[in-house]
C-alpha cells in the first residue's frame, strides 16, 4: 500500500507570511494528489486537484506543485480566513483513496 | 448549486447496523461523470474514505470496511445510502456524503460535500 506522509502536523504563521505544507508518497504517484481545506466544524473543501490545478473559485494565493513522490501546498500570503486544517489526498489504480494526516494551521 | 444532505440516527448501539442516507439536490445523481461517496472523520482525527457508488449501482469500498459495508443508490429519489453492520465504538465519527469525480483527465477527487452528521456508537 502507498503511504502518504504529510508535514508538519501543525504550523503557526503570521498574516502575510508564505506558508508551505508537504506531502510525501512512499512511491511514485505521478500527479494524482489533491489538497483540501477543512475549517473547524465544517466539511472539507477541495482546493487543488492533480497536484497543481486550482479548483474553480479558489483564491490564487493557494497553489500546489510536485510530482512523483514529493508535493508542496503553498499559501503565498496568509490571510486570517485561511485558518484551517489542510489535507492531501491520493488515489491509485487499486481504487484506494488515502488522506494525509492533516496540517493544522494557526495564526501567530 | 449542488447540495448534499446526510440523514440518519445520531446514536447506534454496538453490534447494530449504522444506516445513513444522502439526499442530492441541484443535479441528477444519474450524472455520467460522477460517483457518490461516503467519507468519515472520527472526533479530532483525520479523514477516511469509506466507499463510492455509481448511479448504476456499481460500487467499490475501502478494503478495511468491505466485509461490513454496503451502499445503494435510489435514482427515483435522487439519493444514495450507506449501511455498516456490526458497529463498534471505533465507528463513531462524522459521516460526510460527497460527489466523487472520476475522470481520466481531471483525476479523482471529492468536490461537493454535505455538512456531515455525527454518529455515535454507544449503549
Amino acid at each position: 500500500d502507498i503511504q502518504m506522509t504529510q508535514s508538519p502536523s501543525s504550523l503557526s504563521a503570521s498574516v502575510g507570511d508564505r506558508v508551505s505544507i508537504t506531502c510525501q508518497a512512499s512511491q511514485d504517484i505521478s500527479n494524482y494528489l489533491n489538497w483540501y481545506q477543512q475549517k473547524p466544524g465544517k466539511a472539507p473543501k477541495l482546493l487543488i486537484y492533480r497536484a497543481s490545478i486550482l479548483q474553480t473559485g479558489v483564491p490564487s494565493r493557494f497553489s500546489g506543485s510536485g510530482s512523483g513522490t514529493h508535493f508542496t501546498f503553498t499559501i503565498s500570503s496568509l490571510q486570517p480566513e485561511d485558518i484551517a486544517t489542510y489535507y492531501c489526498q491520493h488515489y491509485d489504480n487499486l481504487v484506494q483513496y488515502i488522506f494525509g494526516q492533516g496540517t493544522k494551521l494557526e495564526i501567530k | 448549486q449542488l447540495h448534499l444532505q446526510e440523514s440518519g440516527p445520531g446514536l447506534v448501539k454496538p453490534s447494530e447496523t449504522l444506516s445513513l442516507t444522502c439526499a442530492v439536490s441541484g443535479d441528477s445523481i444519474s450524472s455520467l461523470s460522477f460517483y457518490w461517496a461516503w467519507i468519515r472523520q472520527p472526533p479530532g482525527k483525520g479523514l477516511e474514505w469509506i466507499g463510492s457508488i455509481y448511479y448504476s449501482g456499481s460500487s467499490f469500498y475501502n478494503p478495511s470496511l468491505k466485509s461490513r459495508l454496503s451502499m445503494s443508490v435510489d435514482t427515483s429519489k435522487n439519493q444514495f445510502s450507506l449501511r455498516l453492520t456490526s458497529v463498534t465504538a471505533a465507528d463513531t465519527a462524522v459521516y460526510y456524503c460527497t460527489r466523487h469525480l472520476s475522470s481520466v483527465l481531471a483525476g479523482n477527487y471529492f468536490d461537493y460535500w454535505g455538512q456531515g452528521t455525527l454518529v455515535s456508537v454507544s449503549s
